[in-house]
């Protein structure tokens, strides 16, 4: 499962309330991911990290900011939460080295709900 | 832009009957191909991915899928379903250059549904 956990597992929230959630790994993957899924949009890429403070956007990131200040881990913060953030969070992680270009492993993911 | 196309949003089928799920990708370029499975509440898991070599890759739980460049396509076979098939299913595709951030873009999933 290329040791990827997620926490917390589920989030209950209210509007307007900073949120962090945490990807960690254990096994020194060089690149990490940020997705959200909903239903009918599959899995959008929300942020992702080539190396210890490089980051870069994805296609959904306005709301989201993201820091990885350490290779085993990556932070997703939503500043103020609002409902259409409700969603599940999925990490991923990928290495070359791992199992070829490009291959991505999922974490558990995280379900997010912003009343 | 990359992106992917998955025909069928909703695929149900008799168990022990053929399936085949469709996606098709829009690049030009050397790409890299990927089928993820999704079971109830879980993450995602790699079912099989297509590199380069034999356009016809085998991956888990007896699925295949077969690369056609010209077509731009890369279908997910399977001969026989079974009941524990049931699961929505993902096409990603990223762009085939060494090095590079590794992106990849997801097509919105096929839910098959595997009835007895």
């Amino acid at each position: 499962d290329a040791g990827i956990t997620q926490s917390p597992r589920h989030k209950v929230t209210e509007t307007g309330t900073p949120v962090t959630l945490r990807c960690h790994q254990t096994e020194n993957h060089r690149y990490m991911y940020w997705y959200r899924q909903d239903p009918g949009h599959g899995l959008r890429l929300i942020h992702y990290s080539y190396g210890v403070k490089d980051t870069d956007k994805g296609e959904v990131s306005d709301g989201y900011s993201v820091s990885r200040s350490k290779t085993e881990d990556f932070l997703l913060t939503l500043e103020s939460a609002t409902s259409s953030q409700t969603s599940v969070y999925f990490c991923a992680i990928s290495d070359p080295g791992l199992a070829g270009p490009d291959t991505q492993y999922f974490g558990p993911g995280t379900r997010l709900t912003v009343l | 832009a990359q992106s992917v196309t998955q025909l069928d949003s909703q695929v149900p089928v008799f168990e022990e009957a053929p399936v085949e799920l469709r996606c098709n990708y829009s690049s030009s370029v050397s790409v890299y191909l990927f089928w993820y499975v999704q079971y109830p509440n879980q993450g995602l898991q790699l079912l099989l991915k297509y590199l380069s070599g034999s356009t016809l890759v085998k991956g888990i739980n007896g699925f295949e899928a077969e690369f056609n460049k010209s077509q731009t396509s890369f279908h997910l076979r399977k001969p026989s379903v079974h009941i524990s098939d049931t699961a929505e299913y993902f096409c990603a595709v990223s762009e085939g250059r060494q090095g590079g951030s590794e992106k990849l873009v997801f097509g919105k999933g096929t839910k098959l549904t595997v009835n007895p």
